[in-house]
């Protein structure tokens, strides 16, 4: 079955520590992005990539980094200048082929640092 | 700014109906999406809106009024598993499938 993995579900940080999360799909789908997910907040864009070997930051992309070596594979990196890293992280990826085509996601990855 | 506005909280009674509304103020408007979303879990894609009007699947309608930034999303005949978050995202842009999210809508279904 298509889809999109995240890993792992949960993940532990002390702080100062970077931590990098996985994003894997097999979807064939060009288009790939992070999301950032808190309680009482909507979503929010934290970098996205149309194609490989290119990504372009989103509403919050401060203390994050990312990849896209492949088109499969979009990581993000939550470095030690993010300064609220706790949160709940959510890839996503699309066709980015026409006006309807909806974001599908990962389970999503909850990240802790104490 | 880009501003999506939904309401926090909605109850209803297992069978009924329930609408959820949602307004937007974007810098541009290339279609509007519902997801739901169960506490913990990935977002699921109910619903895609760029034409004025009502776009029924199953259970779920949704409404889109482009004049008046505003949309709605209507559950039928309500079932417990219904209990969920429900999103309300627009792509602003042309030339991406980047979406900015609402807040979301926690309903909770009672039986």
């Amino acid at each position: 079955d298509g889809g999109i993995t995240q890993s792992p579900k949960y993940l532990f940080r002390k702080e100062g520590q970077n931590v990098t999360l996985s994003c894997e799909q097999n979807l064939n789908h060009d288009a790939m992005y992070w999301y950032r997910q808190d309680p009482g907040q909507g979503l929010r864009l934290i970098y996205y990539s149309q194609i490989v070997n290119d990504f372009q930051k989103g509403d919050i992309a401060e203390g994050y980094s990312v990849s896209r070596e492949k088109k499969e594979s979009f990581p993000l990196t939550v470095t030690s200048a993010q300064k609220n890293p706790t949160a709940f992280y959510l890839c996503a990826s699309s066709t980015d082929r026409g006006y309807n085509s909806p974001l599908h996601f990962g389970n999503g990855t909850r990240l802790t640092v104490t | 700014g880009q501003n999506i506005d939904q309401p926090t909280e909605m109850t209803a009674t297992e069978g009924a109906i329930v609408q959820i509304n949602c307004t937007y103020q974007t810098s541009g408007f290339n279609g509007l999406f519902w997801y739901q979303q169960h506490a913990g879990e990935a977002p699921t894609f109910l619903s895609y809106n760029v034409l004025d009007g009502l776009e029924e699947k199953g259970r779920f309608s949704s409404f889109l009024s482009r004049s008046k930034g505003y949309s709605y999303l209507l559950l039928k005949e309500l079932q417990m598993k219904d209990s969920a978050s429900y999103l309300c995202a627009v792509r602003p842009e042309e030339n991406t499938d980047k979406l900015i999210f609402g807040t979301g809508t926690r309903l909770q279904v009672f039986p």
